[in-house]
C-alpha cells in the first residue's frame, strides 16, 4: 500500500528565512511524487512533481524539492519565504505503475510565514 | 485553457436529502478523479474515470454515492440520503493521458463544500 507522512502539522518561519516542509513516502515500486498548495476555501494548486531524472525538482513560485530514494523523502524547500507563502501544503505519491492512478495524500502541513 | 470547474461551490442540505455535484474537467483531459477532503485531512480518493468508463471506486464510496461521466466530458457525483458524516469538501481533478513532462499532473478544481445539517 502507498502512504505519505508529513510529520509536522505546522511550520512557522520568519519572512526572508529558508523554509522546509517535510514529506516521507512508502510505495512498493518507483514513486511519482507531488506537492500541492491549498489556500483557504480553495482547491489544490500544483507546485511541482518528481517523475524521473534529476533529484532536485524546481517548481512554481520559487519552490523546489529534493527526491531522496534512500531516505524515501521528498522535502519541499524555498530559499526565502514570503508572507504570501502561508498556506496548507500537501505531499502526494503514487506508484509508477499502472499509469495515472489516484494520488495518496499526506495530512498536510500548515505553513505560517511571519513578517 | 480554462481550469477545472465545479458547481456548486457550496451546498447546505438537511440530513436525508439527495445532492448532486458537477465537475467540468480541463478540455480534452480524458481522466477525471473525485476526492473528498475532511477538516484537517488530505484529500482521499473516491473514484475515477477514463473517458466515460469508471475504472476504480474506493471503499469510501458507499452505496449512497454514485458518479457518472456519460459523454466522457463533465462528471456528476450524487449522494443519496445524506448523513452528517458526508460533510466535507468534494474535489474534482483531471489529467491528460500522455507521455512526457505534462503527463501525470492532476489539476484540481475549487471544490464543492457540503454541509449536512
Amino acid at each position: 500500500a502507498q502512504s505519505v507522512a508529513q510529520p509536522e502539522d505546522q511550520v512557522n518561519v520568519a519572512e526572508g528565512n529558508p523554509l522546509t516542509v517535510k514529506c516521507t513516502y512508502s510505495v512498493s515500486g518507483n514513486p511519482y511524487l507531488f506537492w500541492y498548495v491549498q489556500y483557504p476555501n480553495r482547491g489544490l494548486q500544483f507546485l511541482l512533481k518528481y517523475i524521473t531524472g534529476d533529484n532536485l525538482v524546481k517548481g512554481s513560485y520559487g519552490f523546489e524539492a529534493e527526491f531522496n530514494k534512500s531516505q524515501t523523502s521528498f522535502h519541499l524547500k524555498k530559499p526565502s519565504a514570503l508572507v504570501s507563502d502561508s498556506a496548507l501544503y500537501f505531499c502526494a505519491v503514487r506508484d509508477k505503475w499502472p499509469g495515472n492512478t489516484p494520488l495518496v495524500f499526506g495530512k498536510g502541513t500548515r505553513l505560517s510565514v511571519i513578517a | 485553457d480554462t481550469g477545472v470547474s465545479q458547481d456548486p461551490r457550496h451546498k447546505i442540505t438537511k440530513r436525508g436529502q439527495n445532492v448532486t455535484f458537477r465537475c467540468d474537467p480541463i478540455s480534452e483531459h480524458n481522466r477525471l478523479y473525485w476526492y473528498r477532503q475532511t477538516l484537517g485531512q488530505g484529500p482521499e480518493f473516491l473514484t475515477y474515470f477514463q473517458n466515460e468508463a469508471q475504472l476504480e471506486k474506493s471503499r469510501l464510496l458507499s452505496d449512497r454515492f454514485s458518479a457518472e461521466r456519460p459523454k466522457g466530458s463533465f462528471s456528476t457525483l450524487e449522494i443519496q440520503r445524506t448523513e452528517q458524516g458526508d460533510s466535507a469538501m468534494y474535489l474534482c481533478a483531471s489529467t491528460e493521458e500522455l507521455q512526457g513532462p505534462r503527463a501525470e499532473t492532476q489539476y484540481f478544481g475549487p471544490g464543492t463544500r457540503l454541509l449536512v445539517l
